[in-house]
């Protein structure tokens, strides 16, 4: 298994640019997550999807639009970036939650970092 | 509001001695707690989770982490660092429910290991 897989590795935009960072994964993993991660801020939430067709906003939404249309690839789009989106952006996946409602781990891709000018 | 907190930015320590982490969470019911680490350019990797029963959890590469209720605290621990050890650390927690996959991490903590 490839796991999380996140592309590209590195990426420079400019100002009002539109872009769209790609993560896949191969575990047959419904629950998928993009995370952004600051210096001091640790990982905030963006967007998250329980299944195919199904996706919600986590704590930063603005500025992110996603898509769910199969179980494997859970694309991230910026419409129109801005500097304040210079950052590592993380894709997660995992399992529904466990028997009882306990949570699945959460598996984490490589990372994409991303700098607009 | 739901927040984990790392009070630590930054510690160092040297190679063979002990390590404690800190971490204190603030949710209204206890939550799903966990440790990722993350070596540099890398992603998060699990250390260890809590979920509910015995109150000291074994993870992978030696370390340990202690809940306390009474503290809100989910503290890391390793008897002994090696120099692989030098990341950068993250607690996280998860509210139960729907909440399931949505984690809160606190700020991080970077781990320097002195020779």
């Amino acid at each position: 298994n490839a796991g999380v897989t996140q592309t590209p590795k590195f990426q420079v935009l400019k100002t009002g640019q539109s872009m769209t960072l790609q993560c896949a994964q191969d575990m047959n993993h419904e629950y998928m997550s993009w995370y952004r991660q600051d210096p001091g801020m640790g990982l905030r939430l963006i967007h998250y999807s329980v299944g195919a067709g199904i996706t919600d906003q986590g704590e930063v939404p603005n500025g992110y639009n996603v898509s769910r249309s199969t179980t494997e690839d859970f694309p991230l789009r910026l419409l129109s970036a801005a500097p304040s989106q210079t950052s590592v952006y993380f894709c997660a996946s995992s399992y529904y939650p466990l028997a009882g409602g306990l949570p699945d781990t959460q598996y984490f891709g490589p990372g994409t970092r991303l700098t607009v000018l | 509001a739901q927040s984990v907190t790392q009070p630590d930015i930054h510690i160092t320590v040297s190679e063979g001695a002990s390590l404690e982490l800190r971490c204190n969470y603030s949710y209204g019911a206890t939550p799903y707690l966990f440790w990722y680490v993350q070596s540099p350019g890398q992603g998060l990797q699990l250390l260890l989770k809590y979920f509910s029963g015995d109150t000291l959890v074994q993870g992978i590469k030696g370390f340990e982490a202690e809940f306390k209720r009474s503290q809100s605290s989910f503290n890391l621990r390793k008897p002994s660092v090696h120099w692989s050890d030098a990341a950068e650390y993250f607690c996280a927690a998860v509210a139960g429910g729907t909440s399931y996959g949505k984690l809160t991490f606190g700020q991080g903590t970077i781990l320097t290991v002195h020779p």
